[in-house]
This record gives structure tokens, sequence and C-alpha cells, in this order.
């Protein structure tokens, strides 16, 4: 089947403004979570879902980030005032389930704020 | 929370040779370590992951060892190939309830044939 998808592959935005990022991950899959990557860095871990609810969201650094995953599918990253320091690569992953299971990563959304 | 290092960040060995890339993480609680391969413009894949019950596994040319006692673990690979070059991710978590990872900087393995 299709695995993670995400979109847009590229944004650029303005300081200031406001950036939504999809991810769709594998069907099926309950667990889904959102990384930063920047440059030449592992990925850094923002959010956990479990089906519709957040069960950690610790990774998140501040509270112009936010995150919702309404119907325990689909899952949008939001980021409000964007600054410079938000540019990276954000990265979402779904696993079968909580637990040890694998991550399936989808390609990423290069985001740039200018 | 939990913390990974991971050296080196850059190793080069030539075609055939064995690289070694080693991982060092800080909670004993975490009980579940992954490795992860990314290719250049790619996303990270996962390729070997070993959990605390066993202190090696081996999968073809690539192995992984862990040492619970030191906090420590490595990643091993044989007779590297140029398709092996890449960037490699160590991580460390927690099974119970949900698979939260900690990542390491990473290392970037170049294969000289």
């Amino acid at each position: 089947g299709a695995g993670v998808s995400q979109t847009p592959s590229n944004k650029v935005t303005e300081k200031g403004k406001y950036v939504e990022l999809r991810c769709d991950p594998i069907s099926g899959h309950t667990a889904l979570y959102w990384y930063r990557q920047s440059l030449g860095q592992g990925p850094e871990f923002l959010i956990y879902f479990q089906g519709t609810g957040a069960a950690d969201d610790s990774g998140l650094p501040n509270d112009r980030f936010f995150a919702v995953r309404p119907e325990g599918s689909v899952s949008t990253l939001k980021i409000q005032r964007t600054e410079r320091g938000d540019s990276a690569v954000y990265l979402c992953a779904s696993s079968l389930a909580g637990g040890s299971y694998e991550q399936y990563f989808g390609p990423g959304t290069r985001l740039t704020v200018t | 929370g939990e913390n990974v290092e991971q050296h080196p960040s850059t190793l080069s060995v030539q075609e055939g040779d064995s690289a070694v890339i080693k991982c060092t993480y800080s909670d004993s609680a975490s009980n579940y370590f992954p490795w992860y391969k990314q290719e250049l413009g790619k996303r990270p894949q996962l390729i070997i992951d070993i959990r605390s019950n066993v202190g090696e596994k081996k999968d073809q040319r690539i192995a992984v060892t862990l040492n619970k006692t030191a906090k420590h673990f490595s990643l091993h690979i044989t007779e590297t190939q140029p398709e092996d070059s890449a960037v490699y991710f160590c991580a460390a978590g927690n099974s119970g309830g949900y698979q939260k990872v900690t990542f390491g900087t990473g290392t970037k393995l170049q294969v000289i044939p």
C-alpha cells in the first residue's frame, strides 16, 4: 500500500506568518509522530498521537506549535507567528501501534522562514 | 529525559572494510534501540533494531550489540559497499505503552570504492 505522505514538500513563508503541514499516515496505523530535523542533526521528537489524542506533546518547543489528528488518521502540524529558527525539515512517521513497532517516515516538508 | 550521543560524526572506509558506529544513552529505562539509515534527500528507514533482552542481533552484513550495564550500543557493518554510504542514526526509547525515541546526531558514512 501507499507509504506515509506529507504535503507540501516545500514551504517558504515570511516571518510572522502561519503555516500548516499535513501528514497522511499509512492506513491502519494508529500511532503518528512528528519530528523536526535540522541540517546535520537527528530527528527531534515533537509530538506523538495514539489515535486522535496526543499521548505526548513534550517535544513541542513552545505554544506557537500545535498539532491535531481529529479523526485518528490525517494529522496537521500548525505553526503560528513563524520565526526564522523554525526553518527545518518536518518529518512525520506512523507505526502500527504504540510500543516497539517500526516507524515509517514520510518524505518530510522543508519549511523555510524568510 | 533521554540523551543519546553518537560517534563518530563522520566515517570514511574503503569498500570491503568494516564500519562501526557507537552510541551511548542516559536513561536506564530505555529498552528499545533502533538504527535508521537516511540517504541524501530521502527519509530515514529502519535497518535493524534491538531490544534489551538480547545482547546482539545480526541481519546479513549488519549487526548491533547492546551493553545495558554500560548504556551503550553499536552498529557494525561488514564488507561495506558504496550503497552503504548514508547518514546513520541510532535511537533509544521505551516500549511501554507508546514508542517515543530519542535520536542521536547521526554518522555520515562514506564508503570509498
